[in-house]
């Protein structure tokens, strides 16, 4: 079946402008997952969306972060006023149900690459 | 606060030869474990997971990994590594209760020479 897609795979934008990722993850999976990968910070995980409860926002490193998850299926990343260290690969998961303690496997998008200039 | 550590950013193996990632990691209790491979292009797919239970775990691709409490680790092995094996490949740590959110070591990047 289908994988995680993730929309557009490339985005090049200029420094103050806002953007927004969109993630499709695969059918059924109730957890969604957003990542960032730099070459600074490594893999840093963002956020995280479990069915109709509220999502972990712990890692969104500034208030320009925001994520929504409509429908539960489809979610979006929005960055607000871009700025050059947002530069990265933006990374979608999802996975059937988060597991508790999160023993689910994760399935990975091919990623959004975002370069600010 | 959790952490995982891979102390090796950069190997080269000759194919045919034997491989171990190295990977440590900081956490309170007992995690749950990953390594994930990151081929150039291509998104992060598994190689393996573990959770509890018998401390050598197999995956695919013909990698296997052992917890070791004592160490804090959990080494990622390969008995005869292959030319399609060159990727970057990174272990990671799931908290527990935590939803399943995933903390990152910084990666190995794996390379192998013919």
């Amino acid at each position: 079946g289908a994988g995680v897609s993730q929309s557009p795979s490339n985005k090049v934008t200029e420094k103050g402008k806002d953007v927004e990722l969109r993630c499709d993850p695969i059918s059924g999976h109730t957890a969604l997952y957003w990542y960032r990968q730099s070459l600074g910070q490594g893999l840093e995980f963002l956020i995280y969306f479990q069915g109709n409860s509220a999502p972990d926002k712990s890692g969104l490193p500034s208030d320009r972060f925001s994520a929504e998850r409509t429908g539960g299926s489809v979610s979006t990343l929005t960055i607000q006023r871009t700025q050059q260290e947002d530069s990265a690969v933006y990374l979608c998961a999802s996975s059937p149900s988060g597991g508790a303690g999160g023993t689910d496997t994760q399935y990975f998008g091919p990623g959004t690459r975002l370069t600010v200039l | 606060a959790q952490s995982v550590t891979q102390p090796d950013i950069h190997i080269t193996v000759s194919e045919g030869a034997s491989l171990e990632l190295r990977c440590n990691y900081s956490y309170g209790a007992t995690p749950y474990l990953f390594w994930y491979v990151q081929s150039p292009g291509q998104g992060l797919q598994l190689l393996l997971k573990y959770f509890s239970g018998d401390t050598l775990v197999q995956g695919i691709k013909g990698f296997e990994a052992e917890f070791k409490r004592s160490q804090s680790s959990f080494n990622l092995r390969k008995p005869s590594v292959h030319w399609s094996d060159a990727a970057e490949y990174f272990c990671a740590v799931g908290p527990y209760n935590q939803g399943g959110k995933l903390i990152f070591g910084q990666g190995t990047e794996l390379s192998v020479k013919p």
